[in-house]
């Protein structure tokens, strides 16, 4: 069965400064997605980024970017310039790409980031 | 505009008393599912509808059950809640099984 550990519950940043969430995880599939969910208080979850584990590429997506390890199963996520904005629970996740496994979602506990003025 | 609707936000249940919690879409997507998130843990898959076939995982409890009538909605029914199922209830949604799945804001469920 695969897991997904997040072993900061809680991070915090100066406003404008970088920040690293960290993320591993086990499973003994070749392919699968990991994903950075974003859950602000009170609202719903929604995506940062994601990342397909055949591209060796790192995902992107303006300020937020990963760090994607396949060897060292390991996913972090960095965020730069943070805004308070940012400041929410950041779930890491994966999924596996057999079809049969029915888009499931297995979570990491989460990382409470807060971003100081 | 918000594309992935529960209903209601919180809820408080009595110990034992049948509850149900609503999520409704304007997606028109083909998948639904439920998570289960417990206070300061992961959420949990607890089942999802492919259009009509459901599929329960297999460690959800029978206490849980699931309906969807249409596309647009789906019901969760906890029929004999316990304090150990007080916890935010989270629908989602996605186009196929592959595809980004998009979150409602979650039901917090409150047992008494």
């Amino acid at each position: 069965a695969q897991t997904v550990t997040q072993s900061q519950p809680e991070m915090s940043v100066q406003e404008a400064e970088t920040v690293t969430l960290s993320c591993t995880y086990d499973t003994s599939e070749s392919d699968y997605y990991l994903f950075w969910y974003k859950q602000p208080p009170s609202r719903q979850m929604i995506l940062v980024i994601r990342q397909e584990a055949y591209k060796q590429q790192n995902a992107t997506e303006n300020r937020f970017s990963v760090n994607f390890q396949k060897a060292a199963k390991s996913f972090s996520l960095k965020i730069s310039d943070s805004q308070l904005g940012d400041a929410a629970m950041y779930f890491c996740a994966y999924r596996s790409a057999t079809y049969n496994q029915g888009g499931k979602l297995i979570f990491g506990q989460g990382t409470e980031l807060s971003v100081k003025p | 505009d918000a594309m992935v609707i529960q209903n209601p936000r919180y809820q408080v249940t009595q110990f034992g008393k049948p509850v149900t919690l609503s999520c409704s879409q304007t997606l028109n997507h083909n998948v639904m599912y439920w998570y289960q998130q417990k206070s300061s843990q992961a959420p949990k898959l607890l089942f999802h509808y492919y259009d009509k076939d459901f599929n329960n995982e297999a460690d959800t409890p029978d206490n849980f059950q699931s309906r969807r009538p249409n596309t647009s909605f789906c019901f969760l029914d906890i029929r004999s809640p316990g304090l150990g199922d007080a916890a935010m209830y989270l629908c989602a949604t996605s186009r196929t099984l592959d595809t980004e799945a998009f979150f409602g804001q979650g039901t917090r469920l409150t047992v008494v």
